[in-house]
């Protein structure tokens, strides 16, 4: 079955430095998702992207934040000068068009670990 | 936006029980209405979904309820088995997925 594939796994930073999250979503789907969660606490919405650019951002998602589909197969999530706050799991996902049956179910990555230090 | 609000947090049972889990959503534009699983460190992954043109629906132990006058899906499991035990999320769509907070379920054997 594919698959979600996110790297790394772990990512530890130093406050103030940039990371660059990377998702290879599943090959025939055409929306991709960024989701973060907190150790314990719920899955939150960050960013939609469809046809090169966002459809749909939530105010957790600032200036701070930036995606990109740089090739056909890679999705990233860059953050600007990491905060301590910033550490956290951060999920890809991706989804089949939204046709005329309404949305298609969203497939999860195993996550990236970021640990701001 | 969306606000999922979703009860009980901690859920616990005997195995072969059965667990209910309840969700009620804000936006009554919200069509699709997801239930994921996920086990401790892992990725949610999705168990059962409902469109909202549905009222139900049901795969093998695992069912969803849809009430869309009251804006609220419930998830339930019967004869609740060890390996069910982990945290399931619910979420409503609208043009973005919000997720409720969670529920611990702990199915003792």
């Amino acid at each position: 079955e594919p698959e979600v594939t996110q790297t790394p796994s772990h990512q530890v930073t130093q406050m103030g430095q940039e990371v660059i999250l990377r998702c290879v979503p599943i090959s025939n789907h055409l929306y991709f998702y960024w989701y973060r969660q907190i150790l314990g606490q719920k899955v939150e919405f960050l960013v939609s992207f469809y046809n090169n650019e966002i459809s749909e951002k939530s105010e957790i998602f600032d200036d701070q934040f930036s995606v990109e589909r740089p090739d056909g197969s890679n999705f990233t999530l860059k953050i600007r000068s990491t905060k301590l706050e910033d550490s956290a799991m951060y999920f890809c996902a991706s989804s089949e068009r939204v046709g005329g049956h309404g949305n298609q179910p969203q497939h999860f990555g195993d996550g990236t670990r970021l640990s701001i230090l | 936006g969306e606000n999922v609000e979703q009860h009980p947090s901690t859920l616990s049972v005997q195995e072969g029980d059965s667990a209910v889990i309840k969700c009620t959503y804000s936006d009554s534009a919200s069509n699709y209405f997801p239930w994921y699983k996920q086990e401790l460190g892992k990725r949610p992954q999705l168990i059962i979904d409902i469109r909202s043109n549905v009222g139900e629906k049901k795969d093998q132990r695992i069912a969803v309820t849809l009430n869309k006058t009251a804006k609220h899906f419930s998830l339930h499991i019967t004869e609740t088995q060890p390996e069910d035990s982990a945290v399931y999320f619910c979420a409503a769509i609208v043009n973005d997925m919000r997720f409720g907070a969670g529920t611990r379920l702990t199915v003792k054997p």
